[in-house]
């Protein structure tokens, strides 16, 4: 089974708008880690934005937020404020505490931002 | 330091022959791992090195892929009588520790095509 599930390949967005990037996982650990990653065409992986299992408060990096519904094992992006540079590839990851070593990577989704 | 870095960034080679790729992670990070990311994917687990201690093996790994880390700083990736299959992005990645919140920091990768 997969342990990171994107459903979405390909999302527009008017840039100024939000956006929401959805990420459903897996595990049976009860300590996890959830990451997300851009992909910019230059192809390195940039760091966005971390939410940990036991966090009660959602995770939030400047433009960035994670929507954690631990229950729904869902860990959605939300980018508020699009701008042109966020038209990318987006990944969900996620690392366990008992494989804790290491990332794994759901499909992504393919952001595009209209002028 | 300017991050994680790697070469060659594009390799072409024939099928059968030899290649290898090296990476230089962040200097201060004792931890570094290799994924493979091919079309429409996201990236994949192969190997990972604590210092110059390779730790874990994905099944993906096969006998034709070696990893070396040699005195803990970089690392080189050879895959021997490479397949068209092996046509892929080569991600290296590293941290400074393997807790469940540390971030990977990637290179941009090195983009293989086997023809």
């Amino acid at each position: 089974a997969q342990k990171i599930t994107q459903t979405q390949p390909g999302m527009f967005v008017q840039e100024k708008e939000a956006v929401t990037l959805d990420c459903t996982y897996d595990t049976s650990d009860q300590s996890y880690g959830l990451f997300w990653y851009k992909q910019p065409s230059s192809g390195e992986m940039i760091f966005l934005i971390y939410q940990g299992s036991y966090d009660e408060q959602n995770a939030t990096e400047g433009r960035y937020s994670l929507n954690f519904q631990k229950a729904r094992k869902s860990a959605n992006l939300v980018i508020s404020a699009s701008q042109l540079g966020d038209s990318a590839m987006y990944f969900c990851a996620m690392r366990e505490a008992n494989t804790g070593n290491q990332f794994y990577f759901g499909t992504g989704t393919s952001l595009t931002v209209i002028p | 330091d300017t991050g994680v870095s790697q070469d060659p960034r594009h390799k072409i080679t024939k099928r059968g022959q030899n290649v290898t790729f090296r990476c230089d992670p962040i200097s201060e990070h004792n931890r570094l791992y290799w994924y493979r990311q091919t079309l429409g994917q996201g990236p994949e687990f192969l190997t990972y090195f604590q210092n110059e201690a390779q730790l874990e093996k994905s099944r993906l790994l096969s006998d034709r892929f070696s990893a070396e880390r040699p005195k803990g700083s970089f690392s080189t990736l050879e895959i021997q009588r490479t397949e068209q299959g092996d046509s892929a992005m080569y991600l290296c990645a590293s941290s400074s520790g393997g807790g469940l919140n540390t971030e990977a920091f990637f290179g941009q990768g090195t983009r293989l095509t086997v023809v």
